[in-house]
């Protein structure tokens, strides 16, 4: 079945470092690919998404593009953060089961 | 707007009573998805709705959770009996269409069942 695999967390990286969280995917079809971002105590926010193969999302100095060959949506930023510290999570629209499937989510640390 | 609306919060509860969670979506939008997030499994879709329809139920893990959504601007998550593993953070979202389209989600429910 359709599914999102992400890198184990937590990340843990110093203010201004390169960020690279991988994502690969399973599906059938051609799925859309999404970053949503979760703040301590909130829910998720859409980050970024692309809709079809070669695609760059991009939002707030973020980064992802749909790689058709190798099947992934890897997320980058070239300088993070402090407040960029949140759990990520990648996710694909599915149209075999019509519905939103996300992976397990990597939790960020920004060290100042 | 004021984004999708949950309530309450927080739940406490002991085991075996029932628990409502309430939900309120963006004005406008057609669907309406119930997850679950757990350490252990992520982020569960529990149901969805299209237009107040139910479409998609098959995450709901048993008998003892139900849901319902009696006009568009309305919906509830209820677990009878309650027991502790339910446990989790609850979360509603809405959209305007599926496919393609930004879910807003809600802050979320935690519910602790003792």
């Amino acid at each position: 079945g359709d599914s999102v695999t992400q890198m184990e967390g937590p990340v843990t990286l110093s203010e201004e470092a390169f960020l690279t969280i991988n994502c690969t995917y399973t599906a059938t079809g051609y799925p859309s690919l999404f970053w949503y971002v979760q703040y301590p105590g909130e829910g998720l926010q859409l980050l970024l998404k692309a809709t079809k193969a070669d695609d760059k999302g991009s939002n707030k100095g973020f980064e992802a593009t749909y790689r058709k060959e190798t099947t992934s949506f890897h997320l980058e930023k070239g300088s993070v953060q402090v407040s960029d510290s949140a759990v990520y999570f990648c996710a694909l629209w599915a149209d075999s089961s019509y519905k939103l499937i996300f992976g397990s989510g990597t939790r960020l640390l920004v060290r100042p | 707007d004021a984004g999708v609306i949950q309530s309450p919060r927080h739940e406490v509860t002991e085991m075996g009573q029932e628990v409502t969670l309430r939900c309120k979506p963006i004005s406008g939008h057609d669907y309406l998805f119930w997850y679950r997030q757990t350490m252990m499994r992520g982020l569960e879709l529990l149901i969805y709705f299209n237009n107040n329809v139910p479409i998609d139920d098959s995450g709901m893990p048993e008998d003892r959770f139900s849901a319902k959504m009696p006009n568009a601007s309305f919906s509830t998550l209820k677990i009878q009996p309650s027991e502790p593993r339910d446990s989790a953070v609850y979360f509603c979202a809405s959209s305007v269409g599926a496919i393609n389209t930004e879910a807003f989600f809600g802050q979320g429910t935690r519910l602790t069942v003792v």
